[in-house]
């Protein structure tokens, strides 16, 4: 069974552009959820979408948006980059049932110049 | 709002021994506790899961305990290995459920041969 894939894995990007990440859960998953992680913060939560709904949502400026496909694969979009949202950018899938575990992907690593 | 704090940050042993990881949280009010691993660059590996109703949970050398009401989760890892070096990362999610993870920083933990 395959994990939750992220793509791509690396990425460098210009103060002021956007860029668009992607995670596909793992099949029969249909909760993804986003965070962030750096050093000095450690892992932040981002959004949550389920089913195609985003269900719950971080402290993030509005420059930061997601979205859900009906096969659950995820996009998150972040516009008007600035240097400090270079950071880990990982995803979590998770099944039916609030007691499931969170799987993680292994992240897209976002530099902005 | 929750806060989960894992002490030591760092922690350096030498081969064999038997280890614990400590993580607090404020909120006693949560539905389950995650443990994961992160080696340097990559994403979250999920350790173990317990539930709120659980007292412990064990996977081979790692077991994980919860102490709901007085906030507490200890991670033992038992005859520590090199391969064992990496950052532990502890996690609640709160309520019903249907909440994000709130993670601790995390404990960077080197075992040395």
């Amino acid at each position: 069974k395959a994990g939750v894939t992220q793509t791509p894995r690396y990425l460098i990007k210009t103060r002021g552009q956007q860029v668009t990440l992607s995670c596909s859960p793992i099949s029969g998953h249909r909760s993804v959820s986003w965070y962030q992680q750096t050093p000095g913060q450690g892992l932040q939560f981002l959004f949550e979408y389920f089913s195609e709904t985003q269900r719950n949502k971080g402290n993030f400026p509005g420059r930061f948006s997601g979205r859900q496909f009906s096969n659950s694969r995820s996009e998150m979009n972040v516009s008007t980059l600035e240097l400090g949202d270079s950071a880990l950018y990982l995803c979590a899938s998770r099944g039916i049932g609030s007691s499931t575990e969170a799987f993680f992907g292994q992240g897209t690593r976002l530099t902005v110049v | 709002k929750q806060e989960v704090t894992q002490i030591p940050a760092a922690l350096s042993v030498p081969e064999g021994e038997n280890l614990v990881l400590n993580c607090s949280f404020t909120d006693s009010a949560i539905y389950n506790l995650q443990w994961f691993r992160q080696d340097p660059g990559k994403g979250l590996t999920s350790l173990l899961l317990i539930q709120s109703s659980q007292r412990e949970q064990t996977s081979g050398r790692l077991n994980a305990s919860l102490d709901k009401s007085s906030g507490r989760s200890t991670l033992y890892i038992a005859a520590s290995q090199p391969g064992d070096s990496a950052t532990y990362l502890c996690a609640v999610r709160e309520y019903s459920g249907n909440t994000p993870l709130v993670f601790g920083k995390g404990t960077r933990l080197s075992v040395i041969a």
